[in-house]
């Protein structure tokens, strides 16, 4: 089993829809859970800082953390074509730890 | 606004050539790392410097695969020889000192995409 399971996708949906985006994980050390945007041919860039679990909020984007289910979630309300990327959760168990990445969810939003 | 810089942006080689992957990372930013990412999968790292000084190489496949920051700013990555399975996307990600290692956050670089053949 991987230490970070991410749906690959792909996800395709109209414009205005609500997205959700989701990424399960083994090691109960983990305590940094971000995601990253990654357009085509493009690095990664951060979207998403959360600290332990809870939920934070930024414009259109909620992401969730549930610990005791080792479960995160990217919500993207009134999604716009532009949102369209690779979406790639990520997490360490602390501040001198390397990131552990999942494989990303490609997300298509249709006009 | 600054940017991690990388070169080349494409690479085709042939299997046993050299090859080399150079990264400027943004002014200032203390860490700068090498990730590999293979087509459909995430990153994964491969060297993190603190300024000149290897932190952790221990992904690097150090029989082909070798990186330097001589300066602590700029950095390269050579493979020697390569492989049809390093056929990926190297993109070098810097962060500042401190804040990076907290937050996660790293500035990526639109990556190197190598081909071998």
């Amino acid at each position: 089993q991987k230490e970070v399971e991410q749906d690959p996708g792909p996800l395709s949906v109209p414009e205005g829809a609500i997205v959700s985006l989701n990424c399960t994980y083994s090691n109960s050390a983990f305590q940094y859970f971000m995601w990253y945007r990654q357009y085509s041919r493009k690095g990664p860039e951060l979207l998403m800082y959360t600290y332990s679990s809870g939920n934070k909020e930024d414009g259109r984007f909620t992401a969730q953390v549930d610990k005791s289910s080792k479960y995160i979630s990217l919500f993207i309300r009134d999604s716009q074509p532009s949102d369209s990327a690779t979406y790639l959760c990520a997490m360490k168990p602390g501040s001198n730890y390397k990131l552990t990445f999942g494989k990303g969810t490609l997300l298509t939003v249709n006009p | 606004e600054a940017e991690v810089a990388q070169s080349p942006r494409y690479k085709i080689t042939e299997k046993s050539q050299a090859v080399a992957f150079w990264c400027d990372p943004i002014s200032g930013h203390a860490t700068l790392y090498w990730y590999r990412q293979i087509l459909g999968q995430g990153p994964e790292l491969l060297v993190q410097f603190q300024d000149e000084s290897v932190v952790d190489d221990s992904q690097l496949p150090k029989d082909r695969f070798s990186a330097e920051r001589l300066k602590g700013v700029d950095s390269t990555l050579k493979i020697q020889p390569a492989e049809l399975g390093d056929s990926a996307m190297y993109l070098c990600a810097s962060s500042p000192r401190g804040s990076g290692l907290n937050t996660g956050e790293l500035f990526f670089g639109e990556g190197s995409r190598l081909t071998v053949l």
